[in-house]
């Protein structure tokens, strides 16, 4: 399978751990992003890379989140003191480097915090 | 005003029904639009991905897009019960980076 994966699936934590996810995008994608899904809601935009490059960050990208992409091939997104309010599903997509090309979703971490 | 707006649904059809699914928006410099379905505990698949107004086909599905009215549609011909899953629809922001989604109709096909 040739998409992108992401690990681990579901992650149950308490309020105040720090948690890291991982993303393995496409492989020829060099372009790599951040969405946060919460219950019916559609997916919100947190951060994108291009290559190892961090060039977008919303505001929905708290002091608490960090994201890297250091060889500019997989990238994780580290939450610090998670509070109730995290819980979600992360998603990663990546893209080509061209903008405006069609964005390709893992099947995302669930993030359930105690 | 959002700058996507859905309606959630639930929409509920019977096998082999003509399904329509709608969003509208907010700012007419939005250029690029995706339909995305999402089954249950998956990630967003891309369906469909238009830049123009007018019509684009691809099996039963068809997208439409009225810029002049700043309305997004999908059409899905001969619904399955396969069909059944969360669509979103998705447009890029104005730097073509972000994906801007609505909040996603449920649709539910019964055999």
């Amino acid at each position: 399978d040739t998409g992108v994966s992401q690990d681990p699936r579901h992650k149950i934590t308490k309020r105040g751990q720090n948690v890291t996810f991982r993303c393995d995008p496409i492989s020829e994608h060099n372009r790599l992003y951040w969405y946060r899904q919460t219950l019916g809601q559609g997916p919100e935009f947190l951060t994108y890379f291009q290559n190892e490059a961090q060039l977008e960050k919303s505001r929905l990208l708290s002091d608490r989140f960090s994201a890297e992409r250091p060889k500019g091939s997989f990238s994780t997104l580290e939450i610090q003191r998670t509070e109730q309010g995290d819980s979600a599903m992360y998603l990663c997509a990546s893209s080509t480097g061209h903008l405006n090309q069609p964005q390709h979703f893992g099947d995302g971490t669930r993030l359930s915090i105690l | 005003q959002k700058e996507v707006e859905q309606d959630p649904g639930p929409l509920s059809v019977p096998e082999g029904a003509i399904v329509s699914l709608n969003c509208t928006y907010s700012n007419s410099a939005f250029q690029y639009f995706m339909w995305y379905r999402q089954y249950s505990r998956k990630g967003p698949e891309l369906l469909m991905y238009t830049y123009s107004s007018g019509n684009k086909e691809d099996g039963r599905f068809t997208a439409q897009v009225d810029k002049s009215s700043k309305y997004i549609s999908l059409f899905i011909r001969d619904s399955q019960p396969s069909d059944s899953a969360t669509y979103l629809c998705a447009i890029f922001n104005q730097a073509g980076t972000a994906l801007i989604f609505g909040k996603g109709t449920t649709l539910s096909v019964s055999s």
